[in-house]
């Protein structure tokens, strides 16, 4: 049973429009909550992150919004540039001892055209 | 400043054959995490070390995988013997002192193929 998902395997967006990637979870025990994007051969890099006690934070063109209630988060890029063109991971972790294992979802491929 | 390490980068051996994975962490970070990618099951955390002592190996799919923390800066990841099930992208990724949120930071991985 998938904890993290995201619904979305892929998403095309025009150049300068906003990207709006979306990710719901189930276990209400995650507190912690990261975005990842990866590149062909390339590891996930780390891109944005936001703990429980905000629903929301702003990271240059990056915004990631957390709906507690709605075990929902989403990735807003704005305005999307072709170089952000690349697998999005949603992550959580519950913080009980501190380093606790992420939990990805299974990625949402975000196109962008020019 | 370097990354996260990974060797080899590519792997292609027959069925039966031992394969050894290698990760260096990134100095100073405690915590190392083993993940395989497929298709079908996305990010897997196979198993991960706090301070050299392995913490969680649920996610190990059998007594075929091993993983070894020998020391702060090197990591192995060993299936003995392989399967064309194993094949997969293997990555590490290690993060900073146990105790806070941290991201974690991830290698270029190891493309596995067993034939």
């Amino acid at each position: 049973d998938q904890q993290v998902k995201q619904n979305s395997p892929s998403l095309s967006v025009q150049e300068g429009r906003i990207s709006i990637l979306n990710c719901d979870y189930t276990n209400s025990m995650f507190d912690y909550f990261l975005w990842y994007k990866k590149y062909p051969a390339e590891g996930p890099t780390f891109l944005i992150s936001i703990s429980s006690i905000k629903d929301k934070n702003e990271d240059g063109r990056f915004t990631v919004f957390l709906n507690k209630s709605a075990k929902h988060l989403s990735l807003h890029i704005v305005p999307s540039q072709p170089g952000d063109s690349a697998v999005y991971f949603c992550a959580a972790s519950a913080w009980v001892s501190g380093n606790t294992p992420l939990v990805f979802g299974k990625g949402t491929r975000l196109s962008v055209i020019a | 400043d370097a990354g996260v390490i990974q060797s080899p980068r590519h792997e292609v051996t027959e069925m039966g054959q031992e394969v050894t994975l290698r990760c260096k962490p990134i100095s100073g970070h405690n915590s190392l995490f083993w993940y395989r990618q497929t298709m079908m099951r996305g990010l897997e955390l196979l198993i991960y070390f706090n301070n050299n002592v392995p913490i969680d190996d649920s996610g190990m799919p059998e007594d075929r995988f091993s993983a070894k923390m020998p020391n702060a800066s090197f990591s192995t990841l060993k299936i003995q013997p392989s399967e064309p099930r194993d094949s997969a992208v293997y990555f590490c990724a290690s993060s900073p002192t146990v105790g806070v949120n941290q991201p974690q930071h991830f290698g270029d991985g190891t493309r596995l193929s067993i034939l």
